[in-house]
């Protein structure tokens, strides 16, 4: 364990359905992230808050939507998601902007049907 | 548009073998570079943050160097290992938590 859990890891939604990917760190850093991994792409970034606000958010479409009530949790709420969303979403958290690097989550595992 | 490019894409070695890929970035507005493993079904975990034109850094039989004037850094292991097999990501940082990420370079190590 990296200290930074994803919930659910798989998930299969409809096209139709709400729902929400969870983030949890305790390893007191103060920045959190959203990154996508689409097949054969690069990771990329899609939101970033540091110390609970908003700082990034990279051209998303709006059925993803972000929340992060305080600094150890980080949402994703997807709601009427396209076939083309899924993919392996990771979370990620740092102290400052990353000076040491990022520390990941395992992943939430995305397929909409 | 930034762009970090890796090379190779995949690279096949012998137990035993040493090794490097490498990490292209622009060579404006640099903060960091960061170096990660990426084993199947785990998280990227973080094996080198850069910051200095020249800087080397080793951990373990893995060691990486950066030089920010050409754009580029390599990532070297000696004697790799079967458990060395992964995908190993380089990503620029630009400061602002805006960091870009590579394809991946990935490493299959045979025993």
């Amino acid at each position: 364990e990296t200290g930074v859990t994803q919930t659910p890891r798989h998930l299969v939604m409809g096209m139709t359905n709400k729902k929400s990917l969870k983030c949890e760190q305790h390893l007191g850093h103060n920045a959190m992230y959203w990154y996508k991994q689409s097949a054969k792409k690069p990771l990329e970034l899609m939101f970033v808050y540091s110390l609970e606000e908003r700082v990034e958010n990279n051209s998303v479409p709006s059925r993803f939507s972000p929340e992060c009530p305080n600094s150890s949790h980080l949402f994703l709420h997807l709601h009427t998601l396209q076939p083309e969303d899924s993919a392996l979403y990771l979370c990620a958290s740092s102290q400052e902007q990353g000076d040491y690097g990022y520390t990941f989550g395992s992943g939430t595992r995305l397929t909409v049907v | 548009i930034l762009n970090v490019e890796q090379s190779p894409q995949s690279l096949h070695v012998q137990e035993g073998d040493s090794t490097n890929f490498t990490c292209s970035f622009p060579s404006s507005n640099f903060y960091a570079l960061h170096w990660y493993r990426w084993e199947t079904a785990k998280s990227p975990e973080a094996l080198f943050v850069m910051t200095l034109n020249g800087d080397e850094k080793k951990k373990g039989r893995i060691s990486a160097t950066l030089n920010t004037k050409e754009g580029y850094s390599y990532l070297y292991i000696k004697g790799s290992q079967p458990e060395d097999s992964a995908t190993y990501l380089c990503a620029f940082d630009t400061g602002g938590f805006k960091t870009i990420f590579g394809a991946g370079t990935r490493l299959f190590v045979k025993a």
